[in-house]
């Protein structure tokens, strides 16, 4: 079982719309959980983080962490063209000193 | 600006050679790390290292070597030993805060001829 596991895709939006991307966890005991957006051929950047369960708003984009489940998700609201990207999920494990990446969930936005 | 450089950019390499990767921060950060990316495969970590003169294994460090002899700087060495060198090779850097975030330097794309 891989430690982070995202369906990659492609997920494809019309413009204007919420796209939703998810993200599941191995490890019950892991504590934080970014989202990084990496357009192609870039490095990743950091969207957000979330510790607690519940939502977190930043602008347009929301992350949900349900540490029962061990599910974490990001909402993407009125969605852009210039949201078209890879969307990473990362999660970082107790008594662990480094993030753990999923594959990757590829996010088209149609105009 | 606070950021992370790396160079080259784009790097071609004939089998059996050596390549370092530089990778400099002027973030004053403590941690810094190496990652591969692979298309479909995400990042895996290659290398580590908390703080000056000490680095930790990775999920894949075979035929790869670091050296962390200032806080700055964080290069990594792929050796002919590697046998599948071609990749995406991402150097981070992460703060003492305690938010576990990663800054990521703009990667060098690693080709063999």
């Amino acid at each position: 079982q891989k430690e982070v596991e995202q369906n990659s895709g492609p997920l494809s939006v019309p413009e204007g719309a919420i796209a939703s991307l998810n993200c599941t966890y191995s490890d019950r005991g892991s504590q934080s959980f970014f989202w990084y957006r990496q357009y192609s051929g870039k490095s990743p950047e950091l969207i957000m983080f979330i510790y607690s369960n519940g939502d977190k708003e930043d602008g347009r984009f929301t992350a949900q962490l349900n540490k029962a489940s061990q599910y974490v998700s990001l909402l993407i609201r009125d969605s852009q063209p210039s949201d078209s990207a890879t969307y990473l999920c990362a999660v970082k494990r107790v008594r662990a000193n480094n993030l753990f990446f999923g594959t990757g969930t590829r996010l088209t936005v149609i105009p | 600006d606070g950021g992370i450089t790396q160079s080259p950019k784009y790097l071609f390499r004939k089998e059996g050679q050596n390549v370092t990767l530089s990778c400099e921060q002027n973030l004053n950060h403590d941690a810094m790390y190496w990652y591969r990316q692979d298309p479909g495969q995400g990042l895996r970590l290659i290398y580590y290292s908390q703080i000056v003169n000490d680095f930790q294994k990775g999920d894949i460090a075979e035929g790869y070597s670091v050296s962390r002899e200032k806080k700055e700087s964080f290069p990594l060495t792929v050796t002919s030993a590697q046998k599948n060198p071609t990749a995406f090779y991402l150097c981070a850097s992460k703060d003492g805060s305690g938010a576990n975030v990663l800054t990521f330097g703009a990667g060098s794309r690693l080709t063999v001829l």
